[in-house]
């Protein structure tokens, strides 16, 4: 399915770099979301755009910034990571901010060393 | 918020009935209930949505009794494919942030 795709899958940075994660969705939906799922727990919900403004910042570390251009697109943006922020991130897009099915991409397996 | 409650895990063997029963005793009227799918390093895939009674789609059905407290989704005979962990959800229209994943439950499905 490719519905949502991400990029890149694997990244391994360095506490001090700055990095980017992108997420296209291709299914004409008005809302994106950023999930965080670490190890052996559940997956928490860090941002939500709903057409290109943003509805919801789960109390997020400010070493996230997510960015929204367009309805297709979002980004999360990486800088001054701590070795717990590796996890798998995830983005979501529904047709709306509602309650809405939501389809997944495949995640980006981020590691910080 | 609804918060549900699953077992951590189940065991199954290839070509049974899988039940993995949901509770949700603070649901609200306006709540749907959703199921996902997860595999390892992988994004949860949608399975199935009702609000009451059952529904049946190509891969799952999902009974929901008429207080909707619980809900119970049912996989006719699984097989090695199946095995991934399995999350319920409520949430209501307008309410994108009660869509809270719990633990889900562990699914394992032996030869």
């Amino acid at each position: 399915e490719t519905g949502v795709t991400q990029t890149p899958r694997h990244l391994v940075m360095g506490m001090t770099n700055k990095k980017s994660l992108k997420c296209e969705q291709h299914l004409g939906h008005n809302a994106m979301y950023w999930y965080k799922q670490s190890a052996k727990k559940p997956l928490e919900l860090m941002f939500v755009y709903n057409f290109k403004e943003q509805t919801e910042n789960n109390s997020v570390p400010s070493r996230f910034s997510p960015e929204c251009p367009n309805s297709s697109h979002l980004f999360l943006h990486l800088h001054t990571l701590q070795p717990e922020d590796s996890a798998l991130y995830l983005c979501a897009s529904s047709r709306s901010g509602d309650a809405d099915t939501q389809y997944f991409g495949p995640g980006t397996r981020l590691t910080v060393l | 918020l609804a918060k549900t409650t699953q077992p951590i895990s189940m065991d199954s063997y290839e070509g049974q009935e899988v039940n993995i029963t949901c509770s949700h005793n603070n649901i609200a009227t306006n709540d749907y209930i959703t199921w996902y799918q997860q595999f390892p390093s992988q994004g949860p895939r949608f399975i199935i949505q009702g609000y009451k009674t059952k529904v049946t789609n190509e891969v799952a059905s999902l009974f929901i009794p008429a207080d909707r407290k619980s809900s119970t989704l049912s996989l006719p005979r699984v097989s090695l494919s199946d095995t991934a962990v399995y999350y319920c959800l409520v949430g209501v229209s307008g309410g994108y942030n009660k869509l809270i994943f719990g633990a889900g439950t562990r699914l394992a499905v032996h030869p």
